[in-house]
């Protein structure tokens, strides 16, 4: 079991520039999920993935967010644009199908958008 | 309005005495869980403890006890013989119902001192 992977660690960008950040569930795990931490804050929730259905979205997640899980195991997370305001620790966590699992997470890709 | 609250932005015990860290939350929905999480200087959110809103019984992981008080809606985190590998932030998180997501609250601080 080699846990929650997540790819790159850091990115630094250029506003108004995409970036794409992959993640690698816990190999038996059916669920993932994405977050988003600033400073100061806990996680807030973006999205969800059921294999490779996505089944709930924020409203934190605008038109310029997207997220895919293309066969069910690693999923990528882009944003278009970005914007000063994305500058933020991504996390990535998954869990077994259940409501009552813990969720294993990542640790996160730091993005810095100047 | 926050569904999680947890109101001590930072706290300091000493090493080997036991440690209480409050949360409070807030749903109209009879069936939910409570987890707390740990996320060292790393990074990484490490689960610790889950509660159920149905389990009878308060929640016990080693060191660490979920002191759950359904009808005061708190799910108080206690660290017995704190070590100081425990300094780290400490968030308290809910998910309601059917719901996937986590709601984290803004999280506590805590300083375990020699």
């Amino acid at each position: 079991d080699t846990g929650v992977s997540q790819d790159p660690r850091h990115k630094i960008t250029k506003r108004g520039q995409n970036v794409t950040f992959r993640c690698d569930p816990i190999s038996e795990h059916n669920r993932l999920y994405w977050y988003r931490q600033t400073l100061g804050q806990g996680p807030e929730f973006l999205t969800y993935f059921q294999n490779e259905a996505q089944l709930e979205k924020s409203r934190l997640l605008s038109d310029r967010f997207s997220a895919e899980r293309p066969k069910g195991s690693f999923s990528t997370l882009e944003i278009q644009r970005t914007e000063q305001g994305d500058s933020a620790m991504y996390l990535c966590a998954s869990s077994l199908d259940g409501g009552y699992y813990e969720q294993y997470f990542g640790p996160g890709t730091r993005l810095t958008v100047t | 309005a926050q569904k999680i609250t947890q109101t001590q932005p930072r706290m300091f015990v000493q090493e080997k005495e036991a440690v209480t860290l409050d949360c409070t939350y807030d749903t109209s929905d009879p069936s939910y869980g409570l987890f707390w999480y740990k996320q060292p200087s790393s990074g990484e959110m490490i689960f610790l403890i889950y509660q159920g809103s149905y389990d009878q019984q308060n929640a016990t992981e080693g060191r660490y006890s979920l002191n759950f008080q359904k009808a005061r809606k708190s799910a108080n985190l206690v660290i017995s013989a704190s070590q100081l590998g425990d300094s780290a932030m400490y968030f308290c998180a809910m998910r309601e119902g059917a719901g996937y997501a986590l709601n984290f609250g803004k999280g506590t601080s805590l300083l375990v001192t020699p």
